[in-house]
């Protein structure tokens, strides 16, 4: 299985909008509508922030929103606050309960 | 609240073995299905091995099939992974993960995860 692939790094300043994109293939990101994305600060551990393409986990704020569009997912953070700053990985279902995450994307706050 | 404790990491000689470990509480562990993932020194994240609820089903990566394997003990609310065969390349953080609905999707929430260091 190969990693799905993301932007090395995005940045933006606060209250700007920033998109991070995650492309597989018709295998796993566009044959499924389980994709996912965490959030990693430095030195902790992996926070689920969108699963199923779009849904998002109670507590997270609305200015993180998923989307996908054939073998791309995205996630889109609006508003961009200085604690955004992070890694965020991107997960799909591969089949037969198998599981690839992206490459991983920087997000810097300007 | 949902917790996960990872313990059993260290540094360890190529080709040895060890046993991870995973606490689990807060939930009711024998409903769901539990993951492993590692990460890498400064790299991504690697999904590792998949557990059912009740441990009939197992799937694992390619990079450790047939030398990692996954268990659970539902009655200790516990979580396993052994590790054979070790190379410098399994040098990793290691979490567990609790699985969820759909195809025992998503990761949610995560251990803090225990470090392997595989090194002579």
């Amino acid at each position: 299985q190969s990693a799905l692939t993301q932007p090395r790094s995005v940045s933006g300043s606060p209250g700007q909008s920033v998109t991070i994109s995650c492309t597989g293939t018709s295998s796993d990101v566009g044959g499924y509508d389980y994709v996912s994305w965490y959030q990693q600060h430095p030195g902790k551990a992996p926070k689920l922030m969108i699963y199923d393409v779009n849904r998002r986990p109670s507590g997270v704020p609305d200015r993180f929103s998923g989307s996908k569009s054939g073998n791309t997912a995205s996630l889109t953070i609006s508003g961009l606050q200085a604690e955004d700053e992070a890694d965020y990985y991107c997960n799909s279902y591969a089949g037969t309960y198998t599981y690839v995450f992206g490459t991983g994307t920087k997000v810097t706050v300007l | 609240q949902v917790q996960l404790v990872e313990f059993g990491g260290g540094v360890v000689q190529p080709g040895r073995s060890l046993r991870l470990s995973c606490a689990a509480s807060g939930f009711t562990f024998s409903n769901y299905g539990m993951h492993w993932v590692r990460q890498a020194p400064g790299k991504g994240l690697e999904w590792v091995a998949l557990i059912s609820y009740d441990g009939s089903y197992k799937y694992y990566a390619d990079s450790v099939k047939g030398r990692f394997t996954i268990s659970r003990d539902n009655s200790k609310n516990t979580l396993y992974l052994q590790v054979n065969s070790l190379r410098t390349e399994d040098t990793a953080v290691y979490y567990c993960a609790k699985g969820g609905g759909s195809s025992w999707l998503p990761f949610d929430p995560w251990g803090q995860g225990t470090l392997v260091a595989v090194s002579s």
